[in-house]
């Protein structure tokens, strides 16, 4: 199985901060990448797919990038709302999660 | 609108089966795969496996040997059964829909306990 590791694994930031968060796979996922936001029970919520295409509905401030092994969550301009654990995952082949990164406000 | 809900059983007994419904609207079995998806408290989320369009399934190969879903595309409901489960097995199980799991259902939270 493809292990996805995230870093941080927990990540404080204020209100208006760029904030980047990363996700390394063990293998190539040839961008089959997806990242989603948890907010306390809640369910999950996809905001990019794909690596890089931005759900319907989703914010501008939310973009994701990366190739290969290596990919990246970014948001631009960080909101109160945004407040969430965020969980990559590739389904390039057996679909499979990071353990996530929290996001905290400063 | 797309909507999925799952419903069952709050607790379990160890050794026992769990038997899960997912109840989806907006959108055809036909057309879109499903997927299961379970998260112990407080921690990570975990693929557990997969009814496809055309009724294949997929499943998690450290649950395989307990695990099978199917479907009854009249009713849109999809079904999980694991069996002899342990207490690892706590977790919220979630379905959510298509290969890029876009919509998804609120969760049922599922106790292994005696």
């Amino acid at each position: 199985d493809i292990q996805m590791t995230q870093s941080p694994s927990v990540l404080s930031a204020s209100v208006g901060d760029r904030v980047t968060l990363n996700c390394k796979a063990s293998q190539n996922i040839n961008k089959y990448l997806n990242w989603y936001q948890q907010k306390l029970g809640e369910a999950p919520k996809l905001l990019i797919y794909n690596t890089n295409n931005l759900q319907t509905g989703i914010p501008s401030r939310f973009s994701g990038s990366g190739s290969g092994t290596d990919y990246t969550l970014t948001i631009s301009s960080l909101q109160p709302e945004d407040v969430a654990t965020y969980f990559c995952f590739q389904h390039n082949s057996w679909p499979t999660f990071g353990a996530g990164t929290k996001l905290e406000l400063k | 609108q797309v909507q999925l809900k799952e419903s069952g059983p709050g607790l379990v007994q160890p050794s026992q089966t769990l038997s899960l419904t997912c109840t989806v609207s907006g959108f055809s079995l036909t057309s879109n795969s499903v997927h299961w998806v379970r998260q112990p408290p407080g921690k990570g989320l975990e693929w557990v496996g997969a009814i496809w369009s055309g009724g294949s399934t997929d499943y998690n190969s450290a649950l395989k040997s307990r695990l099978s879903i199917s479907r009854d595309t009249s009713k849109s409901q999809v079904f999980l059964k694991m069996n002899s489960l342990q207490t690892e097995d706590t977790a919220i199980y979630f379905c959510t829909r298509s290969r890029i799991f876009d919509y998804w259902g609120q969760g049922v939270m599922v106790t292994v306990s005696s």
